[in-house]
């Protein structure tokens, strides 16, 4: 079993739609887990850290699921300018930045 | 306040070549981390450099090397290259080796030929 999984989409969805991505991973030691956003041939950049109580930015809500060993990102009011893959990390325990990258969701906003 | 920057952009090598890829972490961080993303994939941890040292590293073999410099400067070096190791090479700075959050450099896409 890979260490993080994601399903690599794409998902192609309309603009001001609700879209929501799974991430798991297989590490239950696991600390701390992320979303990154990545646009095509750019480098990745932090989109949000995943708190244990869930937390919002905006039209973005990312949870934590310890139990089931799986985060989620939902993306409401979806814009064009979300397109984009998006990528959850997760760090395990121990503090040493040895994070694992999943392969990544494709999600691509249509008119 | 520069973000972190890499050079060279892009690079062709042949194989059995060496390449030193160089990042230069954001302004105020001392940590660099080393990544490599194949197309479709995302990136593989390579290795991570805290006071001049590696402190950690990803299953990656010897072949890949690198180096932090006292101005934590780092460079990765790869040698006997390999048709496999064309990729986007990602360099990540973080402030403190406890600190999760990570800013990425724009990456070096090296093509080995």
């Amino acid at each position: 079993r890979k260490e993080v999984e994601q399903d690599p989409g794409p998902f192609n969805v309309p603009e001001g739609a609700t879209v929501a991505f799974n991430c798991t991973y297989s590490n239950s030691a696991s600390q701390s887990f992320f979303w990154y956003r990545q646009d095509c041939r750019k480098e990745p950049k932090l989109l949000m850290s995943v708190y244990s109580s869930g937390n919002e930015d905006g039209r973005f809500t990312a949870q934590l699921n310890r139990a089931s060993q799986y985060i989620s990102l939902l993306i409401r009011d979806s814009k064009l300018s979300d397109s984009a893959t998006y990528l959850c990390v997760v760090n395990p325990a121990g503090g040493y930045q040895k994070v694992t990258f999943g392969t990544g969701t494709k999600l691509q906003v249509i008119p | 306040d520069a973000g972190v920057t890499q050079s060279p952009t892009h690079l062709i090598k042949t194989r059995g070549q060496q390449v030193t890829l160089r990042c230069s972490p954001k302004s105020g961080h001392d940590t660099v981390s080393w990544y490599q993303q194949a197309l479709g994939q995302g990136p593989q941890f390579i290795f991570q450099y805290y006071e001049e040292e590696e402190r950690q590293r990803g299953n990656f073999p010897d072949r890949f090397s690198g180096h932090q410099f006292p101005n934590y400067s780092s460079e990765l070096n790869v040698n006997a290259l390999l048709l496999g190791d064309s990729a986007l090479y990602l360099c990540a700075s973080s402030s403190g080796w406890r600190n999760n959050e990570q800013f990425f450099g724009p990456g070096t896409r090296l093509t080995v030929l």
